[in-house]
């Protein structure tokens, strides 16, 4: 089974300083991990994912994302937090070796909220 | 990119009444179509997994007769709320995987549903 911890209900930053969303997951073998972002009333919107190579994962929007295998963490991270960046974060694993069409489900942690404060 | 389209975005409809809700993939061919179901502040809870032109995999605790998925194109996936009561209220996402698997899934806007 695979799972993902957001141990952070809520976060709150001042604009202009660095911004950390918390991520760590639980799958049997290898994972491919994403972040996503959604908006009131909105679908999601992918930010970056690892699937493989570099730890460090650069996205949308000045977002990225280190991979530590050792800690099975996959944190969010901006130097800079603008207004704009208020919004819900999920984190999402999918075990790489999960064979089948459930091999492609992602399990999402419970969402992490961002307020960016002006 | 690709692009996923839910429509319709907001419903509104009388208890006992049936809604239905599509998921097209735009710009590419998705194999494979995701049902999610979402409450007020809480994550996305996965309801069924389809794949086109066979029957969808419900995950346990869904009500099959309940919530009717179809996947009769490689571009169309539509969910039916069948009966509706305002305890199925809720904001409903379709995400799809296209064949090239990026590893990526492509969400839909969702939709909102408010049985009355």
């Amino acid at each position: 089974a695979q799972s993902v911890a957001q141990p952070e209900d809520q976060v709150n930053v001042a604009e202009g300083n660095p911004l950390t969303v918390k991520c760590t997951y639980s799958v049997s073998g290898n994972p491919y991990l994403f972040w996503y972002v959604q908006y009131p009333n909105r679908g999601l919107q992918f930010l970056l994912k690892y699937i493989t190579g570099d730890n460090l994962v650069k996205g949308s929007y000045g977002f990225e994302a280190e991979f530590n295998k050792s800690q099975t963490s996959f944190h969010l991270k901006k130097p800079s937090a603008l207004v704009s960046d208020s919004a819900l974060y999920f984190c999402a694993v999918r075990d790489r070796f999960v064979s089948g069409a459930g091999s492609y489900q992602l399990t999402f942690g419970k969402g992490t909220k961002l307020s960016v404060i002006p | 990119g690709a692009v996923v389209s839910q429509h319709p975005s907001w419903v509104i409809c009388k208890s006992g009444t049936s809604v239905k809700i599509e998921c097209r993939s735009l710009d590419f061919q998705a194999t494979t179509m995701f049902w999610y179901r979402q409450f007020p502040k809480q994550s996305l809870m996965l309801m069924a997994t389809s794949n086109e032109g066979s029957k969808a995999t419900y995950e346990q605790g869904v009500e099959k007769d309940k919530f009717l998925i179809n996947h009769a194109s490689l571009t169309l996936s539509t969910l039916t709320v069948t009966s509706a009561h305002p305890e199925d209220s809720s904001f409903y996402i379709c995400s799809a995987r296209d064949r090239e698997d990026t590893g990526e899934l492509f969400f839909g806007e969702g939709s909102r549903l408010t049985v009355l």
